[in-house]
């Protein structure tokens, strides 16, 4: 079976300030991971990956996650927030083996919160 | 390319009433997948499919059904509408082991 958590419902942070968003995983072989923004009344809409290879992953409007396998984590981050940052995020993830059909299991997602 | 497109994008069925929600990717993927979130909660996967012809049950395939006669389209069935169905569905589609891509949403309320 594979599972995710995100701890927190919601993340305040203020304008050029780092943001994080966390997330820890369960999968019985090796992960896919993923991270998904969702802005208001919209679809979600694809952030970034992990594979395989470097740790570090970079994606779209300045995001980016690190996998760390000894935490079974893969946190987003983005080094100075914006306002438009603003959204609902969700983290997601596939065994890499067992997981028939490409299905992807979700958190629960995590509402970010930019303050100017 | 349009991506993935749902119709229609706001619905409301009374109790008992039956629809299809519309969903048509042109990226040519095998894989396509229907979702429901319900108000500051995740995704639930309903039914999926791996190609035309195969279809499979998610994790609340219940009071839905699903067909896959083409590649491109996978339409999801509502036969007997009820309160529980009130939600936002989502459709998605991806090649294997390849991030999935979502349509904008269709909005259901049953009253």
């Amino acid at each position: 079976a594979q599972s995710v958590a995100q701890p927190e419902d919601q993340v305040n942070v203020a304008e050029g300030n780092p943001l994080t968003v966390k997330c820890t995983y369960s999968v019985s072989g090796n992960p896919y991971l993923f991270w998904y923004v969702q802005y208001p009344n919209r679809g979600l809409q694809f952030l970034l990956k992990y594979i395989t290879g470097d740790n570090l992953v970079k994606g779209s409007y300045g995001f980016e996650a690190e996998f760390n396998k000894s935490q079974t984590s893969f946190h987003l981050k983005k080094p100075s927030a914006l306002v438009s940052d603003s959204a609902l995020y969700f983290c997601a993830v596939r065994d890499m083996i067992l997981a028939a059909g490409n299905k992807l299991t979700f958190g629960g997602g995590t509402r970010v919160l930019v303050k100017p | 390319n349009a991506g993935v497109t749902q119709t229609p994008k706001f619905r409301i069925l009374k109790i008992g009433q039956s629809m299809t929600l519309q969903c048509t990717q042109d990226m040519n993927h095998n894989y396509m997948y229907w979702y429901r979130q319900d108000p500051g909660m995740g995704l639930k996967l309903i039914y999926y499919s791996v190609g035309a012809g195969i279809t499979d049950k998610g994790e609340v395939p219940n009071g839905y059904n699903v067909s896959r006669s083409t590649t491109e389209d996978f339409p999801l069935r509502l036969e007997l509408a009820a309160p529980s169905q009130t939600s936002v569905y989502f459709c998605a589609s991806s090649a294997d082991r390849r991030e999935q891509y979502f349509g904008p949403g269709t909005r259901l309320t049953v009253t």
